[in-house]
């Protein structure tokens, strides 16, 4: 059964350092979106990728997130200078026909 | 008003029990309706998509009443393996995409 992987499975940082965080989504689905979950908390939305576009992004995705497609395969999110609020959770999803999202396992981001 | 409200848990029920989720959303506009499964530190997983004539599967039967925005899950005959936080899942469809606002989740656990 198809499934989407990220990478790293953690990722541990420095305040202020930039992070990429990497998804292989579901090779024939074309939409894609990242959410995060900050422990406790439920799972929230951040940013919806279209046709190599940001379709809607969320007040949490500011100027410090970016995403990109950068080949046929993966999908990024970058946080350029990462804070301590930015310890969570990551999770990207791909959506195919019928509104099914599905998950990858996540990346754990803690910043220090 | 919360988006998508759960009661928060835990439920605490024995091996065969039969267990009711209840939630609610407040976006009468919300189109798709889903029950997700998250383990403890997992990614979400997709249990089963909620129709307005309810729909089934095995154990798990799901019910969607659009007039009174509710969804409910019911798990008949509950096994140790059930044990998980169980999240409602409504759409916003927002410029040709979906996003997913999460409730926060009902933990169940069941017991010997």
């Amino acid at each position: 059964e198809p499934e989407v992987t990220q990478t790293p499975s953690h990722q541990v940082t420095q305040m202020g350092q930039e992070v990429i965080l990497r998804c292989v989504p579901i090779s024939n689905h074309l939409y894609f979106y990242w959410y995060r979950q900050i422990l406790g908390q439920k799972v929230e939305f951040l940013v919806s990728f279209y046709n190599n576009e940001i379709s809607e992004k969320s007040e949490i995705f500011d100027d410090q997130f970016s995403v990109e497609r950068p080949d046929g395969s993966n999908f990024t999110l970058k946080i350029r200078s990462t804070k301590l609020e930015d310890s969570a959770m990551y999770f990207c999803a791909s959506e195919g026909r019928g509104n099914e999202q599905y998950f990858g396992p996540g990346t754990r981001l803690t910043v220090t | 008003r919360k988006e998508v409200e759960q009661d928060p848990g835990p439920f605490n029920v024995p091996e065969g029990a039969t267990v009711a989720f209840n939630c609610t959303y407040s976006n009468s506009a919300s189109q798709s309706f889903f029950w997700y499964r998250q383990d403890c530190r997992k990614e979400p997983k997709l249990l089963m998509s909620v129709y307005s004539s309810g729909n089934e599967d095995g154990r798990f039967t799901a019910q969607l009443n659009r007039a009174s925005q509710y969804i409910s899950l019911l798990i008949r005959d509950s096994k140790l393996s059930d044990s998980a936080t169980y999240l409602c899942v409504v759409t916003q469809f927002s410029g040709g995409y979906n996003k997913l606002i999460f409730g926060a989740g009902t933990r169940l656990a069941v017991h010997p």
